[in-house]
């Protein structure tokens, strides 16, 4: 079965930048996908990587590397607003519906 | 606007009884998802959908069903079997099987048993 390894939580400060790691073990991979939630919120899609290497999209970057089964999301220019729980996800092994790492909650202070 | 819409957002119910969480959406997705929260415990999934009468078992589906009679609804109901309940549930959709690292969220529904 597919299994997510992602640290519970982080903290930094505002400004600053912050990685939150994600490995995996899949039978059968079709790419890493990454998705933000705010407290009592809706989670909402980030970014996906299909191929190794790294996603930029603005603020957030997601890097890929499929030999190592890790990936990663990098968030610069920390906000206040950037404190949410940041879940990674890979789908199922039949590639029909995605599982999700536990997340983690990453707290921003000024 | 185009969305996922869940109801009620927040629902209680008494030890024995089923109750059903609505999920509709209007973006025109084929595919559609059920995912069950609790604190900690990341997104679980519970069922989904990837065409019209046609549903899968995800990873905790014991003590719930589903349907898929139109596109637009996929409700979930959570019988008594479920012993558990009390969590938040999520309903997602993506445009087909095929774009499933893509979904996109309802706002969730509350449900806790009293």
């Amino acid at each position: 079965g597919q299994s997510l390894e992602q640290p519970s939580e982080v903290t930094a400060v505002e400004g600053a930048i912050v990685q939150i790691n994600c490995t995996y073990q899949t039978s059968g991979f079709y790419g890493l996908s990454w998705y933000q939630q705010h407290d009592g919120g809706a989670p909402t899609f980030l970014s996906y990587n299909a191929l190794d290497g790294l996603e930029e999209t603005g603020r957030f970057s997601s890097f890929l590397s499929r030999s190592d089964s890790y990936g990663y999301l990098l968030l610069q220019e920390l906000q206040m607003k950037d404190s949410a729980s940041y879940f990674c996800a890979v789908l199922n092994q039949a590639g029909t519906a995605l599982i999700f790492g536990k997340g983690t909650t990453l707290s921003v202070s000024s | 606007d185009g969305g996922i819409t869940q109801s009620p957002k927040y629902l209680f119910r008494k030890e024995g009884q089923n109750v059903t969480l609505s999920c509709e959406q209007n973006l025109n997705h084929d595919a559609m998802y059920w995912y069950r929260q609790d604190p900690g415990q990341g997104l679980r999934l519970i069922y989904y959908s990837q065409i019209v009468n046609d549903f899968q078992k995800g990873d905790i589906a014991e003590g719930y069903s589903v349907s898929r009679e139109k596109k637009e609804s996929f409700p979930l109901t959570v019988t008594s079997a479920q012993k558990n309940p009390t969590a938040f549930y999520l309903c997602a959709s993506s445009t087909s099987k095929y774009s499933g690292n893509t979904i996109y969220f309802g706002e969730g529904s509350w449900l806790t048993v009293v």
